[in-house]
């Protein structure tokens, strides 16, 4: 595998189920980030991890719970979401610090709520 | 709040035509950057600037820098279908974190 490396790709969950998405970037990085994408909207940033501490949380709900136990691997655990939270949810990795800190995305996990 | 306008949103044109998109901040940012995101897939990185007044090209693509560091702009020559997607440009504030633009749509028909 190469890249960034997202699971599932798509998802569809009730309002009352507990999900989770799992992101795994293959370049070295340390430094990862989890974006919200929503129709008409900007990406959104969620949370920033650098290595492998929270260094971000973008005023985000509680219904959304970020994981990073390891420079490689990131998770976003689900719970009780609401329809308007369906979007694309796209993890990337950099390598922090740098003076870009150009982004390498995943393929994105389609999230649909029921 | 940090805002990066994009223009147009949406733009469609015909194979060989040339276009330019816009990206507007009163923000100043160390660094620009431009990816290109297809249905389906993330975005991918095309280009960083980082000096004011910077040009970079790739291929048929020229970007350039604004010289206060608060605008970009991409230029596509001879525009062809495979240029088709999201454009999304990107500040970088510094703080370890991108601030993403409104995007522009590209749909070039053969």
């Amino acid at each position: 595998e190469t890249g960034v490396t997202q699971t599932p790709r798509h998802l569809v969950m009730g309002m009352t189920n507990k999900k989770s998405l799992k992101c795994e970037q293959h370049l070295g990085h340390n430094a990862m980030y989890w974006y919200k994408q929503s129709a008409k909207k900007p990406l959104e940033l969620m949370f920033v991890y650098s290595l492998e501490e929270r260094v971000e949380n973008n005023s985000v709900p509680s219904r959304f719970s970020p994981e990073c136990p390891n420079s490689s691997h990131l998770f976003l655990h689900l719970h009780t979401l609401q329809p308007e939270d369906s979007a694309l949810y796209l993890c990337a990795s950099s390598q922090a610090p740098g003076q870009s800190y150009e982004q390498y995305f995943g393929p994105g996990t389609r999230l649909t709520v029921t | 709040t940090q805002l990066l306008e994009q223009s147009p949103q949406f733009l469609s044109i015909q194979e060989g035509e040339n276009l330019t998109v816009y990206c507007n901040s009163s923000s100043v940012f160390s660094s620009l950057q431009w990816y290109r995101q297809e249905p389906g897939e993330g975005p991918v990185l095309l280009v960083t600037v980082v000096t004011g007044g910077e040009v970079k090209k790739l291929k048929r693509l020229t970007f350039q820098f604004g010289d206060a560091r608060k605008d970009s702009s991409l230029h596509i020559t001879a525009a062809q279908p495979g240029d088709t997607g999201l454009y999304l440009c990107a500040g970088n504030t510094g703080f370890q974190k991108l601030v993403f633009g409104t995007g522009t749509r590209l749909l070039v028909s053969p």
